[in-house]
């Protein structure tokens, strides 16, 4: 069974500063992929950045960036420069590898406020 | 670049009565994936198909059933609505059902069960 726990309910940051949503992630695939998902008030899911567990570097878009730690077992995710644009809920998602665990396990997500 | 429709966006059904989601994937994505978030939860796998055939199952209730159509478009539907269905349900397609193949959303379908 995969599991993914988000420690943060809630976070604030100031417009302009760096921000770290933590994530970590329980499993027994060998391989798996780790997302996040923005979710704003008004519902959509909006796709960041994708880790895959064999994946040398970290993933890195644009002002988003994944700072994976295999051996902890963590994926968390960096916003540089925060915007107020950026506040919302955010939910790391893991999917495993092979037959039925290719569907997304979310975690509990982590709201996301950026105060100007 | 074209995404994930769902229809209808909104939808209010009373108890006991029926309802039917529509997903069309993104062009050329093979597999679809159907999850239900309830207010103020993270989104729940319900079931998943590759290929026109079912390719796991979650906690979906035996009172709802979906399939996959020929043009990879698929419909969830669902019976005698209870309250505690009122959620926001998310459509997802995918090119594949593995590798770094991320999920791409649609916008969602909020039912609400009166």
């Amino acid at each position: 069974a995969q599991k993914i726990t988000q420690t943060q309910p809630g976070m604030f940051v100031q417009e302009k500063e760096a921000v770290t949503l933590d994530c970590t992630y329980d499993t027994s695939d060998p391989s798996y992929g780790l997302f996040w998902y923005k979710q704003p008030s008004s519902g959509e899911m909006i796709f960041l950045i994708y880790q895959g567990s064999y994946d040398q570097q970290n993933a890195t878009e644009g002002r988003y960036s994944l700072n994976f730690q295999k051996a902890r077992k963590s994926a968390n995710l960096v916003i540089s420069a925060s915007q107020l644009g950026d506040s919302a809920m955010y939910f790391c998602a893991m999917r495993g590898s092979g037959g039925s665990n290719y569907k997304l396990t979310f975690g509990k997500g982590t709201l996301l406020t950026v105060n100007p | 670049a074209a995404g994930v429709i769902q229809s209808p966006r909104h939808l209010i059904k009373e108890k006991r009565e029926t309802a039917t989601l529509k997903c069309y994937p993104i062009p050329r994505h093979d597999t679809v994936y159907w999850y239900q978030q309830g207010p103020g939860q993270d989104p729940q796998f319900l079931i998943s198909f590759y290929e026109k055939m079912q390719s796991d199952k979650g906690s979906i209730p035996d009172r709802f059933s979906a399939q996959q159509f020929s043009d990879y478009h698929s419909e969830l539907n669902m019976s005698s609505l209870e309250l505690g269905d009122s959620a926001l349900y998310f459509c997802a397609s995918s090119l594949g059902a593995g590798g770094p193949y991320e999920q791409f959303f649609g916008p969602g379908t909020r039912l609400t069960v009166l």
